[in-house]
Protein backbone atom coordinates (compact mmCIF):
# COMPACT_ATOMS: atom_id res chain seq x y z
CA UNK A 1 0.00 0.00 0.00
CA UNK A 2 0.88 3.16 -0.41
CA UNK A 3 1.69 5.34 3.11
CA UNK A 4 2.87 9.13 4.02
CA UNK A 5 3.87 9.27 8.02
CA UNK A 6 4.01 12.69 9.17
CA UNK A 7 3.66 14.07 13.27
CA UNK A 8 0.14 14.51 14.10
CA UNK A 9 1.01 17.82 16.27
CA UNK A 10 3.84 19.86 17.10
CA UNK A 11 4.42 23.01 19.29
CA UNK A 12 7.25 25.52 18.73
CA UNK A 13 8.09 29.78 20.06
CA UNK A 14 8.01 32.39 18.02
CA UNK A 15 11.12 33.50 16.36
CA UNK A 16 12.77 29.72 16.64
CA UNK A 17 13.33 27.23 13.95
CA UNK A 18 11.39 23.95 13.62
CA UNK A 19 11.67 20.92 11.67
CA UNK A 20 8.63 18.58 9.96
CA UNK A 21 9.61 15.28 9.14
CA UNK A 22 7.62 13.22 6.41
CA UNK A 23 8.40 9.53 5.50
CA UNK A 24 6.80 8.13 2.02
CA UNK A 25 6.20 4.61 1.31
CA UNK A 26 4.60 4.87 -2.31
CA UNK A 27 4.41 3.11 -6.06
CA UNK A 28 6.93 5.47 -7.64
CA UNK A 29 8.17 8.50 -7.40
CA UNK A 30 7.38 11.35 -9.40
CA UNK A 31 8.14 14.37 -7.14
CA UNK A 32 6.99 15.78 -3.28
CA UNK A 33 5.17 19.08 -1.96
CA UNK A 34 4.51 20.72 1.19
CA UNK A 35 1.41 22.92 0.92
CA UNK A 36 0.73 24.76 3.60
CA UNK A 37 -3.09 24.89 4.91
CA UNK A 38 -4.77 27.30 8.04
CA UNK A 39 -7.98 26.23 9.66
CA UNK A 40 -10.94 25.90 7.24
CA UNK A 41 -8.86 27.39 4.59
CA UNK A 42 -7.46 25.62 1.12
CA UNK A 43 -4.02 24.24 0.95
CA UNK A 44 -1.42 26.37 -0.52
CA UNK A 45 1.67 25.34 -2.72
CA UNK A 46 4.94 25.95 0.36
CA UNK A 47 7.61 23.35 -2.10
CA UNK A 48 8.72 21.10 -4.35
CA UNK A 49 11.21 18.60 -4.49
CA UNK A 50 12.22 15.74 -7.56
CA UNK A 51 16.37 15.37 -6.93
CA UNK A 52 17.81 14.90 -3.77
CA UNK A 53 18.70 17.95 -1.65
CA UNK A 54 17.75 20.79 -0.17
CA UNK A 55 15.30 23.54 -1.60
CA UNK A 56 15.78 26.97 -0.21
CA UNK A 57 12.68 29.55 -0.36
CA UNK A 58 13.61 32.55 1.88
CA UNK A 59 12.09 31.25 5.76
CA UNK A 60 10.98 27.79 4.23
CA UNK A 61 13.39 24.91 3.22
CA UNK A 62 12.25 21.52 2.48
CA UNK A 63 14.73 18.57 2.05
CA UNK A 64 14.46 15.11 0.26
CA UNK A 65 16.48 12.07 0.19
CA UNK A 66 14.81 9.73 -2.26
CA UNK A 67 16.83 6.45 -0.90
CA UNK A 68 15.42 6.89 2.53
CA UNK A 69 11.63 7.67 1.64
CA UNK A 70 12.36 11.13 3.77
CA UNK A 71 11.51 14.28 3.66
CA UNK A 72 11.64 17.45 6.03
CA UNK A 73 10.51 21.07 6.03
CA UNK A 74 12.35 23.23 7.79
CA UNK A 75 10.73 26.82 8.90
CA UNK A 76 13.13 29.47 10.64
CA UNK A 77 12.26 32.66 12.35
CA UNK A 78 8.80 31.55 12.88
CA UNK A 79 5.78 34.21 13.48
CA UNK A 80 2.51 33.79 15.14
CA UNK A 81 1.17 33.42 11.15
CA UNK A 82 3.49 30.10 10.79
CA UNK A 83 0.85 28.54 12.99
CA UNK A 84 -1.17 26.14 10.47
CA UNK A 85 -1.08 22.57 9.24
CA UNK A 86 1.63 21.46 6.73
CA UNK A 87 0.59 18.49 4.46
CA UNK A 88 3.26 16.39 2.75
CA UNK A 89 2.46 14.71 -0.56
CA UNK A 90 3.99 12.51 -3.03
CA UNK A 91 3.34 12.45 -6.78
CA UNK A 92 3.34 8.49 -7.19
CA UNK A 93 4.38 6.51 -10.82
CA UNK A 94 0.49 7.64 -12.43
CA UNK A 95 1.07 11.00 -11.38
CA UNK A 96 -1.42 11.16 -8.42
CA UNK A 97 -0.72 12.96 -4.82
CA UNK A 98 -0.49 10.93 -1.99
CA UNK A 99 -1.53 12.74 1.09
CA UNK A 100 -0.21 12.34 4.57
CA UNK A 101 -2.42 13.68 7.36
CA UNK A 102 -0.83 16.88 7.86
CA UNK A 103 1.20 18.12 10.56
CA UNK A 104 -0.99 20.99 13.02
CA UNK A 105 2.16 23.34 14.04
CA UNK A 106 1.28 25.74 17.06
CA UNK A 107 3.47 28.61 17.52
CA UNK A 108 3.59 30.37 21.04
CA UNK A 109 4.68 33.85 22.01
CA UNK B 1 -4.10 35.11 -13.68
CA UNK B 2 -5.71 31.91 -13.39
CA UNK B 3 -8.78 31.52 -10.86
CA UNK B 4 -10.52 28.97 -9.39
CA UNK B 5 -14.17 29.28 -7.86
CA UNK B 6 -16.06 26.55 -5.74
CA UNK B 7 -19.70 27.38 -4.56
CA UNK B 8 -21.21 27.53 -2.09
CA UNK B 9 -19.18 27.84 0.32
CA UNK B 10 -21.20 26.26 3.62
CA UNK B 11 -23.78 23.59 2.94
CA UNK B 12 -25.76 21.84 5.51
CA UNK B 13 -27.92 18.96 4.19
CA UNK B 14 -30.17 16.40 5.46
CA UNK B 15 -28.99 12.42 4.97
CA UNK B 16 -30.76 11.48 2.13
CA UNK B 17 -30.95 14.78 -0.09
CA UNK B 18 -29.23 14.88 -3.11
CA UNK B 19 -25.99 17.34 -3.55
CA UNK B 20 -24.33 19.23 -6.20
CA UNK B 21 -21.08 21.29 -5.94
CA UNK B 22 -19.94 23.26 -8.80
CA UNK B 23 -16.20 24.56 -9.64
CA UNK B 24 -15.32 26.36 -12.43
CA UNK B 25 -11.59 27.79 -13.48
CA UNK B 26 -10.81 30.95 -15.49
CA UNK B 27 -7.62 31.92 -17.21
CA UNK B 28 -6.46 28.66 -18.29
CA UNK B 29 -7.63 26.15 -21.03
CA UNK B 30 -7.78 22.40 -20.99
CA UNK B 31 -6.48 21.78 -16.89
CA UNK B 32 -6.63 18.73 -15.18
CA UNK B 33 -9.24 18.98 -12.65
CA UNK B 34 -9.26 17.20 -9.57
CA UNK B 35 -11.94 16.64 -6.28
CA UNK B 36 -10.67 16.41 -2.99
CA UNK B 37 -12.21 15.95 0.39
CA UNK B 38 -10.68 16.11 3.59
CA UNK B 39 -11.98 14.50 6.88
CA UNK B 40 -11.57 16.70 9.93
CA UNK B 41 -7.49 16.14 11.27
CA UNK B 42 -7.31 14.28 8.26
CA UNK B 43 -5.00 14.32 4.77
CA UNK B 44 -6.61 14.90 1.48
CA UNK B 45 -8.66 11.82 -0.20
CA UNK B 46 -8.44 11.88 -4.00
CA UNK B 47 -12.17 11.26 -4.86
CA UNK B 48 -12.25 11.73 -9.08
CA UNK B 49 -10.19 13.71 -11.67
CA UNK B 50 -10.84 14.71 -15.20
CA UNK B 51 -8.20 15.33 -18.02
CA UNK B 52 -10.61 16.58 -20.37
CA UNK B 53 -14.24 17.05 -20.84
CA UNK B 54 -16.38 13.95 -20.54
CA UNK B 55 -13.89 12.40 -18.90
CA UNK B 56 -13.66 11.52 -15.18
CA UNK B 57 -11.82 8.76 -13.78
CA UNK B 58 -12.61 7.48 -10.11
CA UNK B 59 -10.37 6.62 -7.02
CA UNK B 60 -12.71 5.52 -4.40
CA UNK B 61 -15.74 3.69 -4.83
CA UNK B 62 -18.82 5.73 -2.99
CA UNK B 63 -22.09 7.35 -3.58
CA UNK B 64 -20.84 10.39 -5.28
CA UNK B 65 -20.08 11.03 -8.65
CA UNK B 66 -18.36 14.06 -10.83
CA UNK B 67 -18.98 15.55 -15.00
CA UNK B 68 -17.17 17.81 -16.53
CA UNK B 69 -19.64 19.29 -18.95
CA UNK B 70 -17.38 22.18 -20.11
CA UNK B 71 -13.64 22.34 -20.26
CA UNK B 72 -13.27 24.58 -16.86
CA UNK B 73 -16.01 23.09 -15.36
CA UNK B 74 -15.88 20.51 -12.84
CA UNK B 75 -19.11 19.19 -10.51
CA UNK B 76 -19.93 16.92 -7.94
CA UNK B 77 -23.05 15.43 -7.35
CA UNK B 78 -25.02 12.86 -5.06
CA UNK B 79 -28.68 11.37 -5.48
CA UNK B 80 -28.69 10.34 -1.32
CA UNK B 81 -26.28 12.34 0.97
CA UNK B 82 -24.49 9.75 3.89
CA UNK B 83 -23.53 11.16 7.08
CA UNK B 84 -19.87 10.21 5.98
CA UNK B 85 -20.30 12.34 3.15
CA UNK B 86 -19.53 15.24 5.71
CA UNK B 87 -16.48 17.19 5.13
CA UNK B 88 -14.17 19.80 3.22
CA UNK B 89 -14.37 19.04 -0.24
CA UNK B 90 -11.98 20.83 -2.57
CA UNK B 91 -11.54 21.70 -6.19
CA UNK B 92 -7.80 22.24 -7.71
CA UNK B 93 -6.69 21.96 -11.30
CA UNK B 94 -2.87 21.48 -12.75
CA UNK B 95 -1.79 21.76 -16.38
CA UNK B 96 -0.91 18.38 -17.26
CA UNK B 97 -0.11 15.84 -15.20
CA UNK B 98 3.45 16.47 -14.52
CA UNK B 99 2.66 19.75 -13.40
CA UNK B 100 4.40 20.61 -10.27
CA UNK B 101 1.93 22.56 -8.62
CA UNK B 102 -1.98 22.03 -7.54
CA UNK B 103 -3.86 25.15 -7.57
CA UNK B 104 -7.15 24.71 -4.83
CA UNK B 105 -10.06 26.35 -4.70
CA UNK B 106 -11.33 27.82 -1.42
CA UNK B 107 -12.72 24.65 -1.04
CA UNK B 108 -16.71 23.73 0.34
CA UNK B 109 -17.40 22.80 4.08
CA UNK B 110 -20.50 20.07 3.72
CA UNK B 111 -22.38 18.80 6.90
CA UNK B 112 -24.49 16.72 6.71
CA UNK B 113 -27.28 15.58 9.29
Amino acid sequence: GQNIDQPTEMTATEGAIVQINCTYQTSGFNGLFWYQQHAGEAPTFLSYNVLDGLEEKGRFSSFLSRSKGYSYLLLKELQMKDSASYLCAVKDSNYQLIWGAGTKLIIKP
Amino acid sequence: SQTIHQWPATLVQPVGSPLSLECTVEGTSNPNLYWYRQAAGRGLQLLFYSVGIGQISSEVPQNLSASRPQDRQFILSSKKLLLSDSGFYLCAWTLGLEADEQFFGPGTRLTVL
